[in-house]
């Protein structure tokens, strides 16, 4: 199993440019959460998708960031204008019908 | 919302000896409890879980006890090992009959945990 699979790791992009951070799930999983991870706040689930439905967006901090799932093996996380408080690492995760849910590796994001 | 409490922040143990990292939750509707371990670079990686219905789990080294009246919750390492350094999250959630949930995990601000050989 490949496990879920982000893109890019690592991203270094200027202030005010549009930053798209890429998600596959594991295979046969129906659930896909978007987190983000700082310093100062840990972790935090920006939104979540089942059966490729937004359920529950209200972590998304402001209308510069969206969110799309259009198929079951594919989701973005869109952030336009970028800018430097954005910087964090953004995990993917999804889950099955059980109760794990499995992260990836993260997409390190440096706003400059 | 759910709130979960984590601590210590951060954790010093000699190898061999036990860890204890201690959680408290808020929303007394919570009834699945997992660990994560992310060590430098990783995503979260779940390492065991415990649901409202059970009080203890263990797992070879790692064990997990809950108290539903005080809501908390606490892992145990025993025996531990420089490769068991990395930061816990613990968390909570609803998960709805049948055994499953949307999974909307809420997370403890970490434990980071570092066992000197």
């Amino acid at each position: 199993d490949a496990g879920v699979i982000q893109s890019p790791r690592h991203e270094v992009t200027e202030m005010g440019q549009e930053v798209t951070l890429r998600c596959k799930p594991i295979s046969g999983h129906n659930s896909l959460f978007w987190y983000r991870q700082t310093m100062m706040r840990g972790l935090e689930l920006l939104i979540y998708f089942n059966n490729n439905v937004p359920i529950d967006d209200s972590g998304m901090p402001e209308d510069r960031f969206s969110a799309k799932m259009p198929n079951a093996s594919f989701s973005t996380l869109k952030i336009q204008p970028s800018e430097p408080r954005d910087s964090a690492v953004y995990f993917c995760a999804s889950k099955g019908s059980g109760n794990t849910i499995y992260f990836g590796e993260g997409s390190w994001l440096t706003v400059v | 919302g759910e709130n979960v409490e984590q601590h210590p922040s951060t954790l010093s143990v000699q190898e061999g000896d036990s860890a204890v990292i201690k959680c408290t939750y808020s929303d007394s509707a919570s009834n699945y409890f997992p660990w994560y371990k992310q060590e430098l670079g990783k995503g979260p990686q779940l390492i065991i879980d415990i649901r409202s219905n059970v009080g203890e789990k263990k797992d070879q080294r790692i064990a997990v006890t809950l108290n539903k009246t005080a809501k908390h919750f606490s892992l145990h390492i025993t025996e531990t090992q420089p490769e068991d350094s990395a930061v816990y999250f613990c968390a909570a959630s609803i998960s709805y009959a049948g055994g499953t949930s949307y999974g909307k995990l809420t997370f403890g601000q970490g434990t980071i945990l570092t066992v000197h050989p």
